[in-house]
């Protein structure tokens, strides 16, 4: 069974923490995104990737980046943690090419607490 | 920019009746992809129905299924029979041109009541 993995199903940092949220598939899909969710908004793009070493700015970049070393891998940063970024974090893979038709595959979400 | 749109942050249905969640979206193309994905108390999201736009025929998976109307750009998705595992976040969504990204809508409640 395909999978998307979040390191943490939920996560209390502090105020001015730098906070790395993890996010690993084993589809060999091309591209990667962040999500923040919040009630009310929706799902908002954060970032997104379409390739190693690739990144692109989604809707909501500020106050965090990205890292795609490796193709499985997309790790999400906080650099210094702040009280409204409090939500869950969700992210997703879909396949590039014919395969892309299959839609998304989500992880099962982060709960960031920031107090 | 593409939109989907949601119109009912909350719907609530009946155990056993019949829900319509309603999507509207906007394309310039003309071969597509849409979904409709669940989203329970569980958080876990999780693709329910996909239809290609290519396709004229309404897509079905077992209680659920779609209404389609392309010239409309309406997506709307069906619960037939609801149950309580069926209360959680519904959310449309279309691919982009190059097939590689979504875009979401708003999403719906749906409540079920015993």
């Amino acid at each position: 069974d395909v999978k998307v993995t979040q390191s943490s199903r939920y996560l209390v940092k502090r105020t001015g923490e730098k906070v790395f949220l993890e996010c690993v598939q084993d589809m060999d899909h091309e591209n990667m995104f962040w999500y923040r969710q919040d009630p009310g908004l929706g799902l908002r793009l954060i970032y997104f990737s379409y390739d190693v070493k690739m990144k692109e700015k989604g809707d909501i970049p500020e106050g965090y980046s990205v890292s795609r070393e490796k193709k499985e891998r997309f790790s999400l940063i906080l650099e210094s943690a702040s009280t409204n970024q409090t939500s869950m974090y969700l992210c997703a893979s879909i396949a590039s090419g014919p395969h892309g038709q299959y839609g998304y595959t989500f992880g099962s979400g982060t709960r960031l607490t920031v107090v | 920019a593409q939109t989907v749109t949601q119109s009912q942050p909350e719907m609530s249905v009946q155990e056993a009746e019949t829900v319509t969640l309603s999507c509207t979206y906007d394309t310039s193309e003309s071969d597509y992809y849409l979904f409709w994905y669940k989203q329970p108390p569980s958080r876990q999201m999780i693709l329910v129905i996909r239809q290609e736009a290519y396709k004229q025929q309404n897509a079905t998976e077992n209680r659920f299924s779609v209404n389609f109307q392309k010239a409309a750009k309406s997506f709307s998705l069906k619960i037939s029979d609801s149950q309580l595992g069926d209360a959680a976040m519904y959310f449309c969504a279309r691919n982009n041109n190059a097939g590689n990204m979504l875009t979401f809508g708003g999403g719906t409640r749906l409540m079920v009541k015993p």
